[in-house]
């Protein structure tokens, strides 16, 4: 166990509708990062926050939203779902707004959403 | 824009054959250089950081290597408990799009069979 929590673990759901996914940090940590996972892309930032503010935005698309509550956990929120949007999303967490030096970003066991 | 390519995107290995997995990487003041494992249907997890050219660290079969252009994570004599995908990434300077955030390669794909 990693200490970064994320539910669902598996989630169906079908074109047109909205899911959320949560992730809880680990004990101390200030920062979640989300990524996305799929076999053509690998894994694919789409956003940080950093103790409740958003810190830093990649590739994630205007149907997707996050963000982060004062007890640190996280959501993120798509819409809209496409086929496309078939992937393992992951959470990870770190002290700082920044990878730690000892062991990165801790990554949580992911979310894997089908599309049908 | 910087760039993290590996290769091979697969490996199949026999049991004690060692052999090495070549991350290749553009970017402009490397912050820091990581590789993770993954294992199926598993988040990554953390093996190593590297810092600055000539930097080498060491955990158990694997040792990973820096110079200013890639990276090298080698297995020595591996077993078929190290079957997984091995994932480099690098960190950056801060830039208004990404921050600090990891760029990560596409990962090879290491089987070891018995």
């Amino acid at each position: 166990d990693s200490g970064v929590t994320q539910t669902p673990k598996h989630l169906i759901t079908a074109t047109g509708q909205r899911v959320t996914l949560r992730c809880s940090p680990r004990s101390g940590d200030l920062s979640v990062y989300w990524y996305q996972q799929s076999l053509d892309q690998g894994l694919q930032f789409l956003i940080q926050y950093y103790n409740g503010e958003e810190r830093a935005k990649g590739n994630i698309l205007e149907r997707f939203s996050a963000q982060q509550f004062p007890d640190l956990h996280s959501e993120l929120n798509l819409s809209s779902l496409e086929l496309g949007d078939s992937a393992l999303y992951f959470c990870a967490s770190s002290v700082s707004g920044t990878a730690n030096t000892n062991y990165g970003y801790t990554f949580g066991s992911g979310t894997r959403l089908t599309v049908v | 824009e910087d760039q993290v390519t590996q290769s091979p995107e697969a490996l199949r290995l026999q049991e004690g054959e060692s052999s090495s997995l070549n991350c290749s990487y553009t970017v402009s003041g490397l912050r820091g250089l990581f590789w993770y494992r993954q294992d199926p249907g598993k988040g990554p997890e953390f093996l190593f950081t590297l810092y600055s050219a000539g930097e080498e660290k060491e955990k158990e079969r694997l040792k990973a290597t820096l110079t200013k252009k890639e990276s090298f994570l080698h297995i020595t004599a591996p077993k078929p408990e190290d079957s997984a995908t091995y994932l480099c990434a690098v960190q950056a300077p801060w830039n208004s799009n990404s921050g600090y955030a990891l760029n990560f390669g596409k990962g090879t794909s290491l089987l070891v069979t018995p």
